[in-house]
């Protein structure tokens, strides 16, 4: 089956622009994650939503970066006001959401800010 | 809070000969472990995964793992190397008593294998 979809695949943004970056997750997983991975860095945590319930957003590195999840379904991470440390490659994973789940993630999103 | 140290930076290996990637845990309740791994230009796939019985696990393309509790670690081995298996390999952690799902990364391996 289809598996974590990410659009797009780069984003080239000058600094002070908004971008949004778009994960459609696996058809049926109730728990969905955005990740960052700097160039040499392992994957930070970025914000995680489990079915209705309230997103975990305790990765989120400041007020410029939300998220959100439409329908249980589709996910768009938002960065306002980009800087150049925003450069990185962005993931999202879904699950089926129990703990011993595995995640799967999609091929990410690579954002340059110039 | 949960933690992950992957040691090496780099393994270097060459095709045939085993190989391990060295992963050890910190968690306060019962350690969920998983590895991934990262093809250049690729997203994560996952490998495989121990959450209780047997301490070895087996995962996809011949690796398997083996929890050690008292060592508090989670080593990815494979009897014999293929250059295809260069890649970026990760360990992480949740921990299993609580409902926070967050998985913790490590800062990842690079395993490269030479013909």
């Amino acid at each position: 089956g289809a598996g974590v979809s990410q659009s797009p695949s780069n984003k080239v943004t000058e600094k002070g622009k908004d971008v949004e970056l778009r994960c459609d997750p696996i058809s049926g997983h109730t728990a969905l994650y955005w990740y960052r991975q700097s160039l040499g860095q392992g994957l930070e945590f970025l914000i995680y939503f489990q079915g209705n319930s309230a997103p975990d957003k305790s990765g989120l590195p400041s007020d410029r970066f939300s998220a959100e999840r439409t329908g249980g379904s589709v996910s768009t991470l938002t960065i306002q006001r980009t800087q150049q440390e925003d450069s990185a490659v962005y993931l999202c994973a879904s699950s089926l959401g129990m703990r011993a789940d595995e995640q799967y993630f999609g091929p990410g999103t690579r954002l340059t800010v110039t | 809070a949960q933690s992950v140290a992957q040691p090496e930076d780099q393994v270097n290996v060459a095709e045939g000969n085993p190989l391990t990637v060295k992963c050890t845990y910190s968690v306060s309740g019962n350690p969920y472990l998983f590895w991934y791994v990262q093809y250049p230009n690729r997203g994560l796939q996952f490998l495989l995964k121990y959450i209780t019985g047997d301490n070895l696990v087996k995962g996809s393309y011949g690796f398997e793992a083996e929890f050690n509790k008292s060592q508090t670690s989670f080593h990815l081995k494979k009897p014999s190397a293929l250059v295809s298996d260069s890649a970026l390999y990760f360990c992480a952690v949740r921990d299993g008593n609580t409902g926070f799902q967050k998985l913790v990364f490590g800062t990842g391996t690079r395993l490269l294998v030479s013909p």
